[in-house]
């Protein structure tokens, strides 16, 4: 099966701040990969799908890219209530795999 | 507005099975596969299978092969996970999801190119497993 990983597990960062994660796949997927954010205590939103398309609502300052094995997610201009936990998540071939996750605090 | 309702919390002994549900309102229920995922306390996002409301095809992670069971009834707008052979490790909250892609109503089976993104969440089912 295809591993995600992510890194950093976790940052801290202050207001303002550009925030990068990355997520690599152990083999190539294309382009099917989706971020999601977690704040504490909430169910995970989806940001982003098919590598870098931002799902309608979410603000402008989120955005990622890459493709095959290498993506990123990018934080401009961190804001409080971005903090929490992100992951990737592989979105064909096999299981869909989550990445480990990284959590974001300020 | 869609909406994911789950069933309550549960309380089990090692060695039990747990059967758990989760309702679809608000859009036509066979047009989306359901996603379990689950969370360990304090730990990271863990996909469990896929299953297509539209004939019952199911797909699910290795990991978990013989021992949960997807099933849905059309009747009810209702999935359900059925997990057996209950352990401590299993201790963790159960998630329902959908993705934002309609499943035209002729596609019987899992296929990839209907999965993008996990848009829509059920609040989540805690199952805590302790003797």
């Amino acid at each position: 099966d295809i591993q995600m990983t992510q890194s950093p597990s976790s940052l801290s960062a202050s207001v303002g701040d550009r925030v990068t994660i990355t997520c690599r796949a152990s083999q190539g997927i294309s382009n099917y990969l989706a971020w999601y954010q977690q704040k504490p205590g909430n169910i995970p939103k989806l940001l982003i799908y098919v590598a870098s398309t931002l799902q309608s609502g979410v603000p402008s300052r989120f955005s990622g890219s890459g493709s095959g094995t290498d993506f990123t997610l990018t934080i401009n201009s961190l804001q409080p209530e971005d903090v929490g936990t992100y992951y990737c998540q592989k979105m064909r071939g096999g299981p869909l795999t989550f990445g480990g996750g990284t959590t974001v605090e300020i | 507005q869609v909406q994911l309702v789950q069933s309550g919390a549960e309380v089990k002994k090692p060695g039990a099975s747990v059967k758990i549900s989760c309702q679809a309102s608000g859009d036509i229920f066979t047009k989306y596969y359901i996603h379990w995922v689950r969370q360990a306390p304090g730990q990271g996002l863990e996909w469990m299978g896929i299953i297509n409301p539209n004939g019952g095809a199911t797909r699910y992670a290795q990991k978990f092969q013989g021992r949960v069971t997807m099933t849905s009834d059309t009747s009810t707008s209702t999935v359900y996970l059925d997990v057996s052979s209950l352990r401590s490790e299993d201790t963790a909250i159960y998630y329902c999801a959908r993705d934002f892609v309609v499943v035209p109503p002729t596609i019987k089976e899992i296929a990839d190119y209907y999965y993008y993104g996990l848009k829509v969440w059920g609040r989540g089912t805690s199952i805590s497993v302790s003797s």
